[in-house]
C-alpha cells in the first residue's frame, strides 16, 4: 500500500538554527498539506499546496516559516531560526483532487521536533 | 466549519462496542462528518465520512441524528489496536479541498 513518507523521523536542534523536514506524497496526489501537532492538541494546517501553489498558507508563520513544491511533487519545509515554541510534530499529508466526491487524506508518520 | 465537541475520554472493554459520541450542533446542510483517529506516535487515520444517511465501511459505522447535530462513531468490536484519539470533524462539502480542523478528540482506551 502507498504511503506518505517523510523524514527525518526526529530532529533535535538549538534555538535560532535551521532545520529542514522533507515530504513525499503518494504518487498522483496533487494535493500536499503540512500540520504541526503541538503535544496534547490536534493537528493544525500551515500551508497547503494544489500541484506546486500554495492555496491556504493562513496559518504559516511566515517570518520564520517557508515551505516549497517545486516540481509539484515532494515538497520541503523549512524554519530559520527555530524558536523553542516550535517543538511540535510536523505531518504531511496528501490528497487526490476533485471538485466532486470525497478524498481522504493520508498522512506521514511525521517528524518529531525538539528545539533546545 | 461548524465546531464540534467530544468527550475528552472514554474506555471500553476488549470486544465490546465502542461508541463515540460528537456534537455539532451548528452545522449546516452542505457539511460533512468526518471521523479520523490518531494511534500513539502515528499520523491520523481516516475511518468514515457521511452526510445524513448512516454509514458503515470495514472499519466503523457512523450514526448521524435526523437532525443533524450528532453523531455517533460506533467500533463493533474494540480491539486494544483501537486505543487511540478519535477525531470528529465537520468540513463543507465532499471535496478533498481545505484543510481539516482538528479539535481535541476522544482517547479511546480498550482495555483487556
Amino acid at each position: 500500500e502507498a504511503e506518505v513518507a517523510q523524514s527525518p523521523r526526529y530532529k533535535i536542534t538549538e534555538k535560532s538554527q535551521a532545520v529542514a523536514f522533507w515530504c513525499d506524497p503518494i504518487s498522483g496526489h496533487a494535493t500536499l498539506y503540512w500540520y504541526r501537532q503541538i503535544l496534547g492538541q490536534g493537528p493544525e494546517l500551515l500551508v497547503q499546496f494544489q500541484d506546486e501553489s500554495v492555496v491556504d498558507d493562513s496559518q504559516l508563520p511566515k517570518d520564520r516559516f517557508s515551505a516549497e513544491r517545486l516540481k509539484g511533487v515532494d515538497s520541503t519545509l523549512k524554519i530559520q531560526p527555530a524558536e523553542l515554541g516550535d517543538s511540535a510534530m510536523y505531518l504531511c499529508a496528501s490528497s487526490l483532487v476533485g471538485e466532486r466526491g470525497f478524498y481522504e487524506q493520508y498522512f506521514g508518520p511525521g517528524t518529531r521536533l525538539t528545539v533546545t | 466549519d461548524a465546531k464540534t465537541t467530544q468527550p475528552t475520554s472514554m474506555d471500553c472493554a476488549e470486544g465490546r462496542a465502542a461508541n463515540l459520541p460528537c456534537n455539532h450542533s451548528t452545522i449546516s446542510g452542505n457539511e460533512y462528518v468526518y471521523w479520523y483517529r490518531q494511534i500513539h506516535s502515528q499520523g491520523p487515520q481516516y475511518i468514515i465520512h457521511g452526510l445524513k444517511n448512516n454509514e458503515t465501511n470495514e472499519m466503523a459505522s457512523l450514526i448521524i441524528t435526523e437532525d443533524r447535530k450528532s453523531s455517533t462513531l460506533i467500533l463493533p468490536h474494540a480491539t486494544l489496536r483501537d486505543t487511540a484519539v478519535y477525531y470528529c470533524i465537520v468540513r463543507s462539502g465532499g471535496t478533498s479541498y481545505g484543510k481539516l480542523t482538528f479539535g481535541q478528540g476522544t482517547i479511546l482506551t480498550v482495555h483487556p
